[in-house]
C-alpha cells in the first residue's frame, strides 16, 4: 500500500521566506510527528498529533516553527521568516493507533535557506 | 530522559563479512530500543524493535540485535553483508512509561560494503 508522503521533496527558500510542508500519512493512521534532520546528526523530535489535537510541540524550536492538521489526516509544517539554521531535512512519521505504534517515515522534504 | 550512543560514526565491511554496529542507550525506565535504517533519498525503514519480550529480536533483512540490560547495550549484527545493506544505521529509544512517542535518534553509522 501507500507509504507516507511529502511534498516538496526539495525546497530552496530565501532568507525570511514563509514556506509549508506538507505531509500525507498512510491512511487511516491516528498519529502523525514531524522530525528535524540536520546535515550529519540524527533526526529530532518536532511535534506529535493524535488526530486533529497536537498533544505535543516541545521540539519546535521557536515561535516561528507551526504545525497544523486540521482534519486529522494531512499536516502542513510552517515556518516563518525563514533562517539558514533552518536548513535540514524535515521527516513526516505515522503510526496506526497510540504514539507507541511503530512510526513509518515518509522521504522527507530537503529545506535550504540561502 | 533518554539517549542513545552510536559509537562508530563509519564501518566498513567486505561483502560476505559480518557487520557489527554498536548502540549503547541510557534511559530512565524500562526503554524501547530500535534500529531504522536510511537509505539515499528514502525514507527510513524500521529494521527491529524491542519492546519488552526477548533480549534477542530478529528482524528483516537477516539483522538481528541483543539487549543487554546489564551493558546497557543494543548492538545490531548481520553475518553476511550484502551490497545492498550500504546505507545510513540509526539506533533508537524511547520511554515506555512517559512520553513513549517520542523516538531520540543516535547520531547514526555509515556503512560502506566492499565488494
Amino acid at each position: 500500500g501507500a507509504g507516507v508522503s511529502q511534498s516538496p521533496r526539495y525546497k530552496v527558500a530565501k532568507r525570511g521566506q514563509d514556506v509549508a510542508l506538507r505531509c500525507d500519512p498512510i491512511s487511516g493512521h491516528v498519529s502523525l510527528f514531524w522530525y528535524q534532520q540536520a546535515l550529519g546528526q540524527g533526526p529530532e523530535f518536532l511535534t506529535y498529533f493524535q488526530n486533529e489535537a497536537q498533544l505535543d510541540k516541545s521540539g519546535l524550536p521557536s515561535d516561528r516553527f507551526f504545525a497544523e492538521r486540521p482534519e486529522g489526516s494531512v499536516s502542513t509544517l510552517k515556518i516563518q521568516r525563514t533562517q539558514q539554521e533552518d536548513s535540514a531535512v524535515y521527516l513526516c512519521a505515522s503510526s496506526l493507533n497510540r504514539g507507541t505504534d511503530t512510526q513509518y517515515f515518509g522521504p522527507g522534504t530537503r529545506l535550504t535557506v540561502l | 530522559a533518554q539517549s542513545v550512543t552510536q559509537l562508530d560514526s563509519h564501518v566498513s565491511v567486505s561483502e560476505g563479512t559480518p557487520v557489527l554496529l554498536r548502540c549503547n542507550y541510557s534511559s530512565s525506565y524500562s526503554p524501547s530500543l530500535f534500529w531504522y535504517v536510511q537509505h539515499p533519498n528514502k525514507g527510513l525503514q524500521l529494521l527491529l524493535k524491542y519492546t519488552s519480550a526477548a533480549t534477542l529480536v530478529k528482524g528483516i533483512n537477516g539483522f538481528e540485535a541483543e539487549f543487554k540490560k546489564s551493558e546497557t547495550s543494543f548492538h545490531l549484527t548481520k553475518p553476511s553483508a550484502h551490497m545492498s545493506d550500504a546505507a545510513e544505521y540509526f539506533c533508537v529509544v524511547s520511554d515506555r512509561v512517559s512520553n513513549d512517542y517520542k523516538l531520540s535518534f543516535g547520531a547514526g553509522t555509515t556503512v560502506t560494503v566492499r565488494a
